[in-house]
């Protein structure tokens, strides 16, 4: 079974720093790719950045980078520069093909990080 | 270009009731999902669809089924409405179902059951 965790439920990181979001996963397949999503207080999911498992460079986003560390099965998001207006939920999910079975599974998300960000 | 949208945005059902969410997109995605989330969680699959006329389980599929007739909507319907399914329903599309694409999803539709 699949697994995403997100050892981090909330945290307070003043406006200007840089700040690394925490996401660790577990899977048996050699084939998958990881996500990183922004949930604002109005609630959509606003996609942010993507890094498949046969990458080996770390994925950028303008200010958006992925610390993606195969061996440890981690995958950190890291803000530069933070704003106020990163104030949200992050989720970080996985995918994979079909570990279920049938393919074309959806994604599986951990329970999120509340990132605050004070000026 | 509107994206993956939702209908309704808010509703309110009383135990018992039935009630269908719509889902409509319009970017000519083969894959579409159902997920809720529920406070201090992450979203949990549903059922998802590989194409019109396809639907398959996820992970919490009891209560709920779907229907996938026109490629570009996807039906998630509630037959009995229990307390336990307050939540926040989103529904999310895909290119491609390999690991490589991202979902994109609608804005959400909240229920809350009575």
């Amino acid at each position: 079974a699949q697994k995403i965790t997100q050892t981090q439920p909330g945290m307070f990181v003043q406006e200007k720093e840089a700040v690394t979001l925490d996401c660790t996963y577990d899977t048996s397949d050699q084939s998958y790719g990881l996500f990183w999503y922004k949930q604002p207080s109005s609630g959509e999911m606003i996609f942010l950045i993507y890094q498949g498992s046969y990458d080996e460079q770390n994925a950028t986003e303008g200010r958006y980078s992925l610390n993606f560390q195969k061996a440890r099965k981690s995958a950190n998001l890291v803000i530069s520069a933070s704003q106020l207006g990163d104030s949200a939920m992050y989720f970080c999910a996985m995918r994979d093909p079909g570990w279920r079975g049938g393919g074309a599974d959806g994604l599986t998300f951990g329970k999120g990080t509340h990132l605050i960000i004070q000026p | 270009n509107a994206g993956v949208t939702q209908t309704p945005k808010f509703r309110v059902l009383k135990t018992g009731q039935s009630m269908t969410l719509l889902c409509a997109q319009d970017m000519n995605h083969e894959y579409m999902y159902w997920y809720r989330q529920d406070p201090g969680m992450g979203l949990r699959l549903i059922h998802y669809s590989v194409g019109e006329g396809t639907t398959a389980k996820g992970e919490v599929p009891d209560g709920y089924n779907v229907s996938r007739l026109k490629k570009q909507n996807f039906l998630l319907g509630l037959e009995s409405a229990a307390p336990s399914q307050t939540s926040v329903y989103f529904c999310a599309s895909s290119y491609s179902g390999t690991p490589y694409y991202e979902q994109y999803f609608g804005p959400g539709t909240r229920l809350t059951v009575t």
